[in-house]
């Protein structure tokens, strides 16, 4: 069955710094979500991108998709202590968004 | 405000006794879905439903029910028959209009004892 890899699987950075987390799947998506989740909560929506080389951002948050629509990566710019926590990309494998596929999660800790 | 709740947030139950799990949204989605979360592997699907009054199942559907006589209304029956019920349970909900955009309730930890 197809599946999301997601890398890292766990990540600590300072206070202030860059990171990627990135999202690869085998084949080809109709859509790309990115999520995030403190530990024992409900999922919060981050982004959704569909297009081949599409990018957007929200805040600090950069998430784009490659052109074969096979790979995302976020990005997170000047990272702060309230970026903690668990990133996780979902996506559509099929085209009708029912049925979505989960990568592992990214679990994200932020010294101060 | 707009939104999904689950309850309840912790639950706990003895070995072969059925447990349900609430969901209901104001949001006026139309889909709805369950989700089980565990360490170390994805959010896998339970069940999902389209329209009220029809459900379908997911990739782990064995030992769990679901109904959906109300738009707003999903709740999940975890019966015994579930093997390992222990779990995070997520319940979300869908604009099938819209971007397909998930909008998920705070969960509900199942421990059973």
């Amino acid at each position: 069955s197809q599946e999301l890899e997601q890398s890292p699987q766990s990540l600590i950075v300072q206070e202030g710094k860059n990171l990627t987390i990135n999202c690869t799947s085998s084949k080809t998506l109709y859509g790309l979500y990115w999520y995030k989740q403190k530990y024992g909560e409900g999922l919060i929506f981050l982004m959704m991108l569909q297009k081949g080389g599409e990018e957007k951002s929200h805040e600090k948050i950069t998430a784009k998709l490659d052109e074969k629509k096979q790979q995302s990566s976020l990005h997170i710019t000047a990272s702060q202590p309230s970026h903690a926590g668990i990133y996780l990309c979902g996506a559509d494998p099929s085209g009708n968004n029912r049925k979505l596929i989960w990568g592992l999660g990214t679990s994200l800790a932020v010294n101060p | 405000d707009g939104g999904i709740t689950q309850s309840p947030k912790y639950l706990f139950r003895k070995e072969g006794q059925n447990v349900t799990l609430s969901c209901e949204q104001n949001l006026n989605h139309d889909a709805m879905y369950w989700y089980r979360q565990d360490p170390g592997q994805g959010l896998r699907l339970i069940y999902y439903s389209q329209i009220v009054n029809d459900f379908q199942k997911g990739d782990i559907a064995e030992g769990y029910s679901v109904s959906r006589e109300k738009k707003e209304s999903f709740p999940l029956t975890v019966t015994s028959a579930q093997k390992n019920p222990t779990a995070f349970y997520l319940c979300a909900s869908q604009d099938s209009a819209n971007t397909g955009e998930l909008f998920f309730g705070e969960g509900s930890r199942l421990t059973v004892l």
